[in-house]
């Protein structure tokens, strides 16, 4: 199994709501991922977690709350979001059995905030 | 905050000819990586070139990394309309597992 799952496909969700994007690898990769990504602009990293740790978090506001409840699972919870925030969100995974190891991305999550 | 940007923006060829794409960085890294976004949705891994390598070969790719001047280019030879596609370089940080993306090229090779 060399695929990263994102579910689900798409959300529509409303400035009040309480909602969370679910990422899963079964690679035994050991880092794990999350970017938002806005139309015809680059991926932009929000966080990554190395061995279920949170190691990077790039500023990102509070309305998103990461977790890794396990080494295969990492979910991404929402709350409170506004208009600007839809965007795809992206997860990956590496390897990470070394520092040359490439990212493998799942198909993300096309979020629309109403 | 983007590591680096890449050039053109955006670049329009005949199926048939070859199509380069160009990357800067700002910071030292491990090695530079190559993805394939279709339509806005998931990443491809193309390709990876240390930071101790110059050139890499595979199928009808080929990249170069210069680390003197901080940046990479993307050679793809032969294009088919199938590689139309956006085309981004990633920086992988030293010491962490920060990857980094470049502003992205949108390749259209036409018919």
């Amino acid at each position: 199994d060399t695929e990263v799952t994102q579910t689900p496909k798409h959300l529509v969700m409303g400035m009040t709501n309480k909602k969370s994007l679910k990422c899963e690898q079964h690679m035994g990769h050991r880092a794990m991922y999350w970017y938002k990504q806005k139309a015809k602009k680059p991926p932009e990293l929000m966080f990554v977690y190395s061995y279920e740790k949170l190691s990077i978090n790039e500023s990102v506001p509070s309305r998103f709350s990461p977790e890794c409840p396990n080494s295969s699972l990492l979910n991404l919870h929402l709350h409170a979001l506004q208009p600007e925030d839809s965007a795809l969100y992206l997860c990956a995974s590496n390897p990470s059995t070394g520092r040359n190891t490439e990212a493998f991305f799942g198909q993300g999550t096309r979020l629309t905030v109403v | 905050s983007q590591q680096g940007e890449e050039d053109p923006q955006a670049l329009s060829i005949q199926e048939g000819e070859n199509a380069t794409m160009n990357c800067s960085y700002k910071t030292s890294i491990n090695n530079l990586q190559w993805y394939r976004q279709n339509s806005g949705r998931g990443l491809v891994h193309l390709i990876l070139i240390r930071s101790n390598e110059r050139e890499k070969h595979s199928g009808r790719l080929r990249v170069t990394l210069d680390t003197s001047k901080k940046s990479s280019s993307l050679l793809i030879t032969a294009s088919r309309a199938a590689d139309t596609a956006s085309y981004f370089c990633a920086a992988s940080m030293d010491s962490s597992y920060k990857l980094i993306f470049g502003s992205g090229t949108r390749l259209l090779v036409r018919p």
